[in-house]
C-alpha cells in the first residue's frame, strides 16, 4: 500500500504560470519534506514542517511556499515557475527525528 | 548544504560481484541512512545505522559506520542487474532535516 503518494506525477506547466504539487500521507507522521532534485544531482531541501511548524531553507527561493493544511496533506506551491523550476520534486514523512524517512515516487514538473 | 560526499561517482561492474560505495561526512550525526533511486523515480529506503552501531546487515546489503573517520560504506553481495540504480547517503544532523551525498551511479552488467 502506497505510504506517501504525490500528485501528478508528471506535470507539464508554462513559464510563469503558477502550479501546485500535492503530497498525502497515510503514516500519520509529524515530518513532512519537500525536495527539489535536478538531473544527476542530490535531493536538495526545500522546506519542512514539523506539525505546524514550518522550517524554511536559507536558500529556498521565495518563488516557493508550501502549506500543511493537516497531517495528511502537504502541498508545494511555485508561484512563477522559470526554466530552472524544471525537476523532479519529492516529498518525504518521519514520525520525528531519528526516524526512516519515507519519499514518495515524486513529481516530475515540466516548464515549457 | 551537502554533508556527505561519496566515493566512487560512478561504478560499473559484472553481475554476481560486490559492490562497495563509500560516504563521508563532515559534523557529529545522529544516524546515517542509505537510499536507492532507480532512473526517474522516487527514493527507497535502504538502511538506516545510528551512531552507536558500527555494522548492520539486511539481505545481501552490509553497511559499517565509523564515527571516528566520519564515514561510512555500503556493501551490496552478489550483485544482479536489478541493483543498477543510483545510491545516496543522508546524514541525519542535530535537527530534523537529511543532508543526502551527491550519489554513486551503480551499472551491473549482465
Amino acid at each position: 500500500d502506497a505510504m506517501v503518494i504525490q500528485n501528478p506525477r508528471y506535470q507539464v506547466t508554462q513559464f510563469g504560470k503558477p502550479v501546485t504539487l500535492s503530497c498525502s500521507q497515510t503514516l500519520n507522521h509529524n515530518v513532512m519534506y519537500w525536495y527539489q532534485q535536478k538531473s544527476s544531482q542530490a535531493p536538495k531541501l526545500l522546506f519542512h514542517y514539523y506539525d505546524k511548524d514550518f522550517n524554511n531553507e536559507a536558500d529556498t527561493p521565495d518563488n516557493f511556499q508550501s502549506r500543511r493544511p493537516n497531517t495528511s496533506f502537504c502541498f508545494l506551491d511555485i508561484r512563477s515557475p522559470g526554466l530552472g523550476d524544471a525537476a523532479m520534486y519529492l516529498c518525504a514523512t518521519r514520525k520525528s527525528v531519528l526516524d526512516t524517512q519515507y519519499f514518495g515516487p515524486g513529481t516530475r514538473l515540466t516548464v515549457l | 548544504s551537502q554533508q556527505g560526499e561519496e566515493d566512487p561517482q560512478a561504478l560499473s561492474i559484472q553481475e554476481g560481484e560486490n559492490a562497495t560505495m563509500n560516504c563521508s561526512y563532515k559534523t557529529s550525526i545522529n544516524n546515517l541512512q542509505w537510499y536507492r533511486q532507480n532512473s526517474g523515480r522516487g527514493l527507497v529506503h535502504l538502511i538506516l545505522i545510528r551512531s552507536n552501531e558500527r555494522e548492520k546487515h539486511s539481505g545481501r546489503l552490509r553497511v559499517t559506520l565509523d564515527t571516528s573517520k566520519k564515514s561510512s560504506s555500503l556493501l551490496i553481495t552478489a550483485s544482479r542487474a536489478a541493483d543498477t540504480a543510483s545510491y545516496f547517503c543522508a546524514t541525519d544532523e542535530n535537527g530534523n532535516k537529511l543532508v543526502f551525498g551527491a550519489g554513486t551511479i551503480l551499472r551491473v552488467k549482465s
